[in-house]
């Protein structure tokens, strides 16, 4: 089973700021990656599909990159509605996978 | 707009059945999947299994294969979680999402979610 792992756990940062969220896979998955945001009580949403396609009615300052093990999740310009948990999810391998979470907190 | 609408929350005793419900509206429905995902409580997402709303063929995770069942009624463009013997540790938010047709690969569009608590 492909392992994934998120860094960091948390992070804190202010409006305005850009942030970078890693995913790593234990093994290679070409670009089988997304990213998913949940805010509490709330079903997670998806962000970017396919390691860096925006998901329709995303803010274009959400963005993916990475291919093969090492994936990213940058947001520029941090809006106050962005903090939230963010969750990678491959589907290379079954069952699909979760990295567990990277909650964006304010400072 | 797409939507998915889950039943409501539950309380059930250990080795109980529940069955969990999520209605979809406005998109075909036997041109996607439903997948279910889990979260229990303050932890992170756990991925239960896929069906085809085409042809109702299924994945399941290995750890839920002798418990679940999921089913879909494409005359309601509905979709059914049924997951028996119920243990404490199965108390959990329980999401349906859409999914793919062929294959799980996105979750573009989530249910509520149903709170199933297993209590005795």
């Amino acid at each position: 089973d492909i392992q994934m792992t998120q860094s960091p756990s948390s992070l804190s940062a202010s409006v305005g700021d850009s942030v970078t969220i890693t995913c790593r896979a234990s093994q290679s998955m070409s670009s089988f990656l997304n990213w998913y945001q949940q805010k509490p009580g709330k079903a997670p949403k998806l962000l970017i599909y396919a390691s860096h396609s925006l998901h329709s009615g995303v803010p274009s300052r959400f963005s993916g990159r990475g291919s093969g093990t090492d994936f990213t999740l940058t947001i520029s310009s941090l809006q106050p509605e962005d903090f939230a948990t963010y969750y990678c999810q491959e589907y290379y391998s079954s069952p699909p996978r979760f990295g567990q979470g990277t909650k964006l907190e304010i400072k | 707009q797409v939507q998915l609408v889950q039943s409501g929350a539950e309380m059930k005793k250990p080795g109980a059945s529940v069955k969990v419900s999520c209605k979809t509206f406005n998109y075909t429905f036997n041109n996607w999947g439903v997948s279910w995902v889990r979260q229990a409580p303050g932890q992170g997402l756990e991925w239960m299994g896929w069906i085809s709303g085409y042809n109702g063929n299924t994945k399941y995770a290995h750890k839920f294969q002798d418990r679940v069942t999921l089913t879909t009624d494409t005359s309601t463009s509905t979709a059914y979680l049924d997951l028996r013997s119920l243990r404490p540790d199965d108390t959990a938010m329980y999401y349906c999402a859409r999914d793919q047709k062929y294959s799980t690969n996105w979750f573009d569009y989530w249910g509520q979610g149903t709170l199933v608590t297993v209590s005795s």
